[in-house]
């Protein structure tokens, strides 16, 4: 079975300075990955995957995170915090198998101070 | 850029009484998907559906519960018999293909009273 852990509840940032979401993840093959943002009372936007290829996954708003097999972590990750960038980040997973349907983590609230 | 849409955006119902949740995925996706939040919560699994029938159901996807593609184009859920904690914010996604992104709609908080 698939399982997601998001280890940290919150994420506290200054603005400008880098900021990292952490995940890390479980499935029985081969892992597909998401991260997904959700805003006050708005719906989950989907902010990039990995599904294959590049360990490094560039997705919106200059998100990007790093696959890392060997730590089976998926880390999310910004140069550089904005306000803007406050809100609820989830990490996500589901196997190559299957109707493939997504496990979620716990989400992690992330705070950019300015 | 094509979006899941859903109605209504926020239902009050009594407990005991039938609640209908709608769905407009995306129009050339084939799997779908219900999922709910509890109050900011973690994002739960309902059920998913595929070639008109369900391919995977939660524990929480009770017979209290049910999907339906009536018309190509609409899917819904529908909660027979309300219950005070199915007070939630319950998600539709929608995607096209294996390996593609789930796509989800903005929710339909429902409030059980």
């Amino acid at each position: 079975a698939q399982s997601v852990a998001q280890p940290e509840d919150q994420v506290n940032v200054a603005e400008g300075n880098p900021l990292t979401v952490k995940c890390t993840y479980s499935v029985s093959g081969n892992p597909y990955l998401f991260w997904y943002v959700q805003y006050p009372n708005r719906g989950l936007q989907f902010l990039l995957k990995y599904i294959t290829g590049d360990n490094l996954v560039k997705g919106s708003y200059g998100f990007e995170a790093e696959f890392n097999k060997s730590q089976t972590s998926f880390h999310l990750k910004k140069p550089s915090a904005l306000v803007s960038d406050s809100a609820l980040y989830f990490c996500a997973v589901r196997d190559d198998r299957g109707f493939q349907k997504l496990v979620f983590g716990t989400g992690t609230r992330l705070l950019v101070s300015p | 850029e094509p979006e899941v849409t859903q109605t209504p955006s926020h239902q009050v119902t009594q407990m005991g009484q039938e609640v209908i949740l709608r769905c407009v995925p995306i129009s050339n996706h084939l799997y779908f998907y219900w999922y709910r939040q509890i109050l900011g919560q973690k994002v739960e699994f309902l059920v998913s559906f595929y070639n008109n029938e369900i391919s995977e159901k939660s524990e929480i996807f009770d017979d209290q519960f049910s999907v339906e593609r009536p018309d190509g184009s609409n899917f819904t859920l529908k909660i027979r018999s309300t219950k005070l904690e199915d007070s939630a914010m319950y998600f539709c996604a929608s995607m096209r293909g294996s390996g593609n992104t789930i796509y989800f709609g903005e929710g339909s908080w429902l409030t059980v009273v």
